[in-house]
């Protein structure tokens, strides 16, 4: 079925430096995507969003990039910081359906 | 501000006991509620959503329950537990009526079952 991956499941990154986070959707219909951000042991947190008519949104120090011509989403951070250890989530999501499909997550380690 | 709470955060079970998982929300009407659950180091897997009162969709067949007995309660309930029931329950949020909006998360009840 359609579904939402990712293509790294861990990324360790140098403190300061700028974190890519990479997703590939595979349902064209999607027009709603989400970035999560969840440490461990709580709920996901909302981050960014981006609608279909959109191909870059931008945030405090996160940027969601999507590419809707290879259904591929990124979210970009700035000048990584330890807080930033996470895993993060994308989702999908389809205008008038209830229901968001979450990738798997990717785990993010900021080196200090 | 919207606030979602769930509790309790930590639960251990033994096999075959009932289970009551409980979670509210504050400060917004009529919100869909749905209840997750997520394996260690996976995603989340969607069990259970409501868009109002009594209204419960179910998206994985399992012994496991939901209901809505008031507009911002949800509670996730089985009779039996399993031993494949552990896991992360989180509740999410998000406004009525409007599918591209972001789900709000509570902060999970982390389920043992022994």
């Amino acid at each position: 079925g359609e579904s939402v991956g990712l293509h790294l499941p861990t990324l360790s990154v140098q403190e300061g430096d700028n974190s890519i986070i990479n997703c590939a959707y595979s349902n064209s219909a999607s027009d709603y995507f989400i970035w999560y951000k969840q440490e461990s042991g709580k709920g996901p947190q909302f981050i960014i969003d981006i609608r279909s008519n959109m191909d870059k949104r931008q945030g405090q120090r996160v940027t969601v990039l999507l590419n809707k011509t290879v259904k591929h989403l990124s979210l970009q951070i700035a000048a990584t910081q330890p807080g930033d250890s996470a895993v993060y989530f994308c989702a999908e999501n389809i205008e008038g359906y209830q229901k968001v499909t979450f990738g798997t997550g990717t785990k993010l380690q900021v080196i200090p | 501000s919207q606030t979602i709470h769930q509790w309790p955060a930590t639960l251990v079970q033994p096999v075959g006991s009932p289970l009551s998982l409980e979670c509210t929300v504050e400060g917004t009407s009529n919100p869909n509620l749905y209840w997750y659950r997520q394996a260690a180091g996976r995603g989340l897997q969607l069990l259970f959503y409501s868009v109002g009162i009594g209204q419960i969709s179910s998206e994985v067949p399992q012994n496991l329950s939901a209901s809505r007995p008031q507009d911002r309660q949800f509670i996730l309930s089985s009779k039996k537990l399993l031993l494949s029931d552990s896991g992360f329950y989180l509740c999410a949020w998000s406004v009525e009526f409007h599918s591209n909006q972001p789900q709000h998360f509570g902060d999970g009840t982390r389920l043992s079952i022994l």
